[in-house]
């Protein structure tokens, strides 16, 4: 079954630092896949999407690769801020007319001042 | 920034009662999803909805569901004879294609709490 697995513990870094948060997906071949901010009781918040043809897309401090031979999506946050403290979930999509998006677990981020 | 709005942000019903949630998706986007996390889980899919009509739907969504755009603004989730399992937030999505890849724009959610 598809299986979509994202860093597992919570992940703790120093203000100014690079974030880089992994998503590694199995038995799926995504059409895209996108990458989401969910806060405390609050709705996913889009960020940035990367179709399967691409390999890198930038968006301010926001990096996000993609490498289907890998199975795997890296997402960076460079000059991290505690604002940037969220939870971050990717989204793998097939393209198809359902637009059904398959989510991770989420992996919780905290920037300390 | 147009925005996806969901009505009400909790509620609380007993168990066996139907239950409405109501969402109003962006004004030009074309598709339209349910979907819904039990806390601490995923979020999860559960229904797709484009050109009235369902799209795709998991396995989720069965007979207690039902999906309604009632008129061209509103589009709704309706919970039959609600379990204590139905517990989450149900959130709404809309997007301009899902073809394509669009970014979904989410609502803020529903909590619902079946006791």
């Amino acid at each position: 079954s598809q299986k979509i697995e994202q860093n597992s513990e919570a992940l703790n870094i120093q203000e100014g630092k690079t974030a880089t948060l992994t998503c590694n997906y199995t038995n799926y071949s995504p059409a895209y896949l996108q990458w989401y901010r969910q806060d405390p009781g609050r709705g996913p918040v889009f960020l940035l999407l990367i179709r399967e043809n691409e390999k890198e897309k930038r968006k301010e401090r926001l990096k996000v690769t993609f490498d289907t031979t890998l199975k795997q999506s890296l997402f960076h946050i460079t000059a991290s801020q505690p604002a940037d403290s969220a939870t971050y979930l990717c989204a793998l999509g097939s393209g198809n007319q359902g637009g059904k998006l398959i989510f991770g677990q989420g992996t919780e981020l905290s920037v300390k001042p | 920034e147009p925005e996806v709005t969901q009505t009400p942000s909790h509620q609380v019903t007993q168990m066996g009662q139907e239950v409405i949630l109501r969402c109003v998706p962006i004004s030009n986007h074309l598709y339209f999803y349910w979907y819904r996390q039990i806390l601490g889980q995923k979020v999860e899919f559960l229904v797709s909805f484009y050109n009235n009509e369902i799209s795709e739907k998991s396995e989720i969504f069965d007979d207690q569901f039902s999906v309604e755009r009632p008129d061209g603004s509103n589009f709704t989730l309706k919970i039959r004879s609600t379990k204590l399992e139905d517990s989450a937030m149900y959130f709404c999505a809309s997007s301009e294609d899902s073809l394509e890849g669009y970014g979904y724009t989410f609502g803020s959610g529903t909590r619902l709490t079946v006791v």
